[in-house]
């Protein structure tokens, strides 16, 4: 069955460090979307993608980057981990038909300290 | 600016009828989503209303009005694994696939 799944899970980190989060989804969907989830701002657009090659920035794009070298996978790096960035990230893809029915990964859960 | 809105938190009992409540102001609409959220898991894909009226799904319905801005969520026969968080989302219009979402409606029920 076609998936979409996140790694780390789980992930202690410590201020100024990088991180990177894994997102690979077997859809063969075109698009894919990086939020966080926090409480009380619900569903945040972090970067988001239409294809290979190409990103987009999302409303809370700063300090995060992405990259699409394949259809398959979309990883997020913070580049110097803050601890305002601790939260839930959410990986999702979408076929990009008239639905658009986002398909989530698990999650992950980023604690920086 | 966009905005949707929802209540926070709602309660039932179980076998019971409950009603969430969207109301939307987006610059353009192409199409209202629900998802549910278990805490401490991934939204999935409930519902998908683009023209106005009622599309039923088993026990869950969504009701759209483009006019009214306005959107309900209806769930029958309330079972304890419908406790979940309720989320709305709206996708804009033309080329803009991207979802903006309301916070959530916290939904308890209890036997």
């Amino acid at each position: 069955d076609a998936e979409i799944t996140q790694s780390p899970r789980h992930k202690i980190t410590e201020t100024g460090r990088q991180v990177t989060l894994a997102c690979h989804q077997t859809w063969n969907h075109n698009n894919m979307f990086w939020y966080r989830q926090d409480l009380g701002h619900g569903l945040r657009l972090i970067h988001y993608s239409y294809g290979v090659h190409d990103t987009n920035k999302g409303e809370v794009s700063d300090g995060y980057s992405v990259s699409r070298s394949n259809t398959e996978d979309l990883p997020l790096t913070l580049e110097s981990a803050a601890s305002s960035q601790t939260s839930v990230y959410f990986c999702a893809s979408s076929s990009g038909s008239n639905t658009g029915e986002l398909f989530f990964g698990e999650g992950s859960r980023l604690t920086v300290l | 600016g966009q905005n949707i809105d929802q209540p926070t938190e709602m309660t039932a009992t179980e076998g019971a009828i409950v009603q969430i409540n969207c109301t939307y102001q987006t610059s353009g609409f192409n199409g209202l989503f629900w998802y549910q959220q278990h805490a401490g898991e991934a939204p999935t894909f409930l519902s998908y209303n683009v023209l106005d009226g009622l599309e039923e799904k088993g026990r869950f319905s969504s009701f759209l009005s483009r006019s009214k801005g306005y959107s309900y969520l209806l769930l029958k026969e309330l079972q304890m694994k419908d406790s979940a968080s309720y989320l709305c989302a709206v996708r804009g219009a033309g080329n803009n696939r991207k979802l903006i979402w309301g916070l959530g409606t916290s939904l308890a029920v209890n036997p």
